[in-house]
Order: structure tokens, then C-alpha cells, then sequence
């Protein structure tokens, strides 16, 4: 079975602009979870769809959003990009059974903002 | 809230020694606990995960780990360490305690460092 695949892996992008990542999950899991990755503060929950809505946020400003599609793909978006936003950000999908909710992450996509 | 902490930053061995990287967790009540790896330019795989089914936790690549709850701790072992395990590892915490949630609160990791 295929792992969780983000797209693109590395990106390169200039203050104020905006950028969207993409994440497929593992086949079969429903719930997708972010999390910002950076030296300085370390793993952070950006936010968690199930089912095409939002179950749970994190503590990011409103420039971070996100949505899941029907196919349970995600997509997270930053607007008005800051310099601080240069992390790695993670993708994660949990199968949500009883008993196992152990999430699997993706190799992540390495934003840079200049 | 539900919160852990690693101590130590940075853990050094020589290949064949044991391996101890500690976990410690604040929860209101009875957590699911993980333990990740993470290899450069990597994204984090599960080494192991305690839901209360059992204290000691056997995961992968020889790696176990052990929940007290006196203790409130989750540390991670490996009777031989191989230079294959120098890695950045993470502990973490469901934020729903024993529920399961959907967000993971992480400790800030330990560099695990293997030298022949």
C-alpha cells in the first residue's frame, strides 16, 4: 500500500506571496493532519480534516487554512507568506478505527520564503 | 493539557551500547503515547505507541519502551544500538488523552548520535 505522498517536496517562494501544498493520504484513511515543523519551535498541529471538515485546529494565525476534498486528499494554503513561515510541513493520515489511530506521516514539503 | 517533555537533546553512544532516551508526559487523564524517528530530510515513522493495553510496548528495529504511570514517564530503549539508529526521535502525546485525538503534541526530540 502506497505511504502518504506530498507534493511539491521542496518549494522556493518571496514574502507576501501565497502557496498551497498538497498531501494524499494512505488508501482507506479519512482523517489528514499538518503540522509545521520548524528549528525553533519544533513539530506544531496546524489543523485536522475528516470528512471534508475541519475537527480541529491548531494555534496558527488565520493566513493558514485548509480543506479536504471527497477523495479525503488535502490541500493547506498560506497567504501573505512571512519569513518565519520557512518550515518543513508535515502531512499525516490516520485510518480512525477503534483502537488504532496511529498517524503515518509524508516525507513533507520543505517551504523556503525569501 | 496534555504536554511531554524529553530530556536531552542530544544522546551520544557507542555502536552496541544501550540506548535510553526519556519521555516524560503531563495528562489529566490516561494518554496515548508515541515514539517517532526521524531520519534527515525525512518525514517521521512510527516506531511504537502505548494505548493501555500494556505497559512494556515492543516496536520496531529492537526498539521497546515502558509506561509508568508513578512515574509519568515513556522512555524509549534499545538493548544494542546500531549506527543505523542515529536519527532525531520524537515523543509524543495524543491531546484527547486516552481518546485518541487527532492532534499529536511533540516533545522537541532528542538527537540520538552512534559512533563506532
Amino acid at each position: 500500500k502506497a505511504g502518504v505522498t506530498q507534493t511539491p517536496r521542496y518549494l522556493i517562494k518571496t514574502r507576501g506571496q501565497q502557496v498551497t501544498l498538497s498531501c494524499s493520504p494512505i488508501s482507506g484513511h479519512r482523517s489528514v493532519s499538518w503540522y509545521q515543523q520548524t528549528p525553533g519551535q519544533g513539530l506544531q498541529f496546524l489543523f485536522e480534516y475528516f470528512s471534508e471538515t475541519q475537527r480541529n485546529k491548531g494555534n496558527f494565525p488565520g493566513r493558514f487554512s485548509g480543506r479536504q476534498f471527497s477523495n479525503s486528499r488535502s490541500e493547506m494554503n498560506v497567504s501573505t507568506l512571512e519569513l518565519g513561515d520557512s518550515a518543513l510541513y508535515l502531512c499525516a493520515s490516520s485510518l480512525e478505527l477503534a483502537g488504532n489511530y496511529e498517524q503515518y506521516f509524508g516525507p513533507g514539503t520543505r517551504l523556503t520564503v525569501t | 493539557a496534555q504536554s511531554v517533555t524529553q530530556l536531552g537533546s542530544h544522546v551520544s553512544v557507542s555502536e552496541g551500547a544501550l540506548v535510553l532516551l526519556r519521555c516524560n508526559y503531563s495528562s489529566s487523564v490516561p494518554p496515548y503515547l508515541f515514539w517517532y524517528v526521524q531520519y534527515p530530510n525525512q518525514g517521521l515513522q512510527l516506531l511504537l505507541k502505548y494505548t493501555s493495553a500494556a505497559t512494556l510496548v515492543k516496536g520496531i528495529n529492537g526498539f521497546e519502551a515502558e509506561f509508568k504511570k508513578s512515574e509519568t514517564s515513556f522512555h524509549l530503549t534499545k538493548p544494542s544500538a546500531h549506527m543505523s539508529d542515529a536519527a532525531e526521535y520524537f515523543c509524543a502525546v495524543s491531546d484527547r488523552g486516552d481518546q485518541a485525538g487527532t492532534a499529536l503534541i511533540f516533545g522537541k526530540g532528542t538527537t540520538l548520535s552512534v559512533s563506532s
